[in-house]
């Protein structure tokens, strides 16, 4: 079993539309989560954390469900400028003195005119 | 600004040469990172940088050598380039425990072996 899960898209879009992208892991001592979105040709930035009561930026809403290990990221309003590959991302104890972050192979968005 | 640089941005190189990707950040992050990304695979560890002066092993270290030289700089090097090894490589930096912040990617360096 793949360690983090994406529907890898792509979803087409008419601005304004909401979309919503789920993702699930299989870590379940995972204890924090991320969604990060890319560009085309770019590198990965963050943009959001996730946290367990579910969180809001803007038009942009993410969900945790510890007990199903299944993270939501919701985007309503949808624009063009949101149109980009969208990653899930999940952190947890490497067991070498570190912690590492698993990458989903993430969604990608595209919004239509 | 504050960030992570890598360096070269583009890369061609024969089969069999070597090379030495660069990576500084200054945000005196403990944790670094190298990524490679290719289609249809998504972001696979190389190798990573827990603190000053340790390094190991990530995913698919084969092919590739590592050196934390300082807190700030971390490199990948490539002893034999192999066609295989064609990718966009990510660094990232993070502190050793990234929470809320995550981690922070340089913009990446395009190989490709010919």
């Amino acid at each position: 079993r793949k360690e983090v899960e994406q529907d890898p898209g792509p979803f087409n879009v008419p601005e304004g539309a909401t979309v919503a992208f789920n993702c699930t892991y299989s870590n379940s001592a995972s204890q924090s989560f991320f969604w990060y979105r890319q560009d085309c040709r770019k590198e990965p930035k963050l943009l959001m954390s996730v946290y367990s009561s579910g969180n809001e930026d803007g038009r942009f809403t993410a969900q945790l469900n510890r007990a199903s290990q299944y993270i939501s990221l919701l985007i309503r309003d949808s624009k063009l400028s949101d149109s980009a590959t969208y990653l899930c991302v999940v952190n947890a104890f490497s067991g070498a003195g570190s912690y590492q972050l698993t990458f989903g192979k993430g969604t990608k968005l595209s919004v239509i005119p | 600004n504050a960030g992570v640089t890598q360096t070269p941005k583009f890369q061609v190189l024969k089969t069999g040469q070597s090379m030495t990707l660069q990576c500084a950040q200054d945000m005196n992050h403990n944790s670094m990172y190298w990524y490679r990304q290719d289609p249809g695979m998504g972001l696979r560890l190389i190798y990573y940088s827990a603190s000053e002066g340790t390094t190991d092993k990530g995913e698919v270290p084969n092919g590739y050598n590592v050196s934390r030289l300082n807190k700030r700089e971390f490199s990948l090097r490539l002893e034999s380039a192999a066609p295989s090894q064609t990718s966009v490589y990510f660094c990232a930096s993070s502190e050793v425990q990234p929470g809320i912040g995550g981690y922070t990617f340089g913009s990446g360096t395009r190989l490709t072996v010919v």
